[in-house]
């Protein structure tokens, strides 16, 4: 079984402190994607990354990185210099990279505040 | 381009009725896929459809819930006698191929209260 874990339910930040949010997988599968999805207050949920499980290369878009670490299952995103606009439900997600069935399998997700 | 679209964006329904959900997926999309997000949750899996044959529906919590896709493109998600537990936003995502590196585009949702 798959399984997804963001232990903070909520952060509250001041702008411009960086954040990082955490999640923890489990799963049985040697190769599997990960991801980390937003969900800003109108409810749609915008992909941010993704992932393959043979890939621990770090990752540094902008002001987002993402920090993989197989050996701990975990894949924690960082913001830097976080912004009002930040303020969302932050989704990690997995999926297995065989089969036939690509659902997403979610965490509860992050509430992150920022504030001004 | 047009993201995914669903409708409506919010149904109230009283106990017992059935509602139907539709999803537009992009265009071209040969994946979708339906989920179901309880308030405070993440987005759980119902069911998943390659063009127009439904691969999976593990994810359906009863028989009373149904989803069809006949012609590949547009999806309905039906529930019928509804109940309060059924309340939550519902969310559809599609997917330009059917690997698992491609991304899931997810539409805005339809939020469902039963009353």
């Amino acid at each position: 079984a798959q399984k997804v874990t963001q232990a903070q339910t909520e952060i509250s930040v001041v702008e411009k402190e960086d954040v990082t949010l955490d999640c923890v997988y489990e799963t049985r599968d040697t190769t599997y994607y990960l991801f980390w999805y937003k969900q800003p207050p109108s409810g749609e949920l915008v992909f941010l990354i993704r992932r393959n499980s043979f890939d621990e290369q770090n990752e540094i878009s902008g002001r987002y990185s993402w920090n993989f670490q197989k050996s701990t299952s975990s894949f924690n995103f960082t913001i830097t210099a976080s912004q009002v606009v930040d303020s969302a439900v932050y989704f990690c997600a997995l999926r297995r990279s065989g089969g036939s069935n690509y659902k997403l399998t979610f965490g509860k997700g992050t509430l992150l505040t920022v504030n001004p | 381009g047009a993201g995914v679209s669903q409708s409506p964006r919010y149904k109230v329904a009283k106990r017992g009725q059935d509602v139907a959900l539709r999803c537009d997926p992009i265009s071209g999309h040969v994946s979708l896929f339906w989920y179901q997000q309880a308030l405070g949750q993440g987005p759980e899996f119902l069911t998943y459809f390659q063009n127009e044959a439904q691969l999976d529906k593990s994810g359906l919590p009863s028989d009373r819930f149904f989803a069809e896709r006949p012609e590949g493109s547009v999806s309905t998600l039906k529930i019928q006698r509804t109940q309060q537990e059924d309340s939550a936003v519902y969310l559809c995502a599609s997917s330009t191929h059917q690997g698992p590196s491609y991304e899931q585009y997810f539409g805005p949702g339809t939020r469902l209260t039963v009353t």
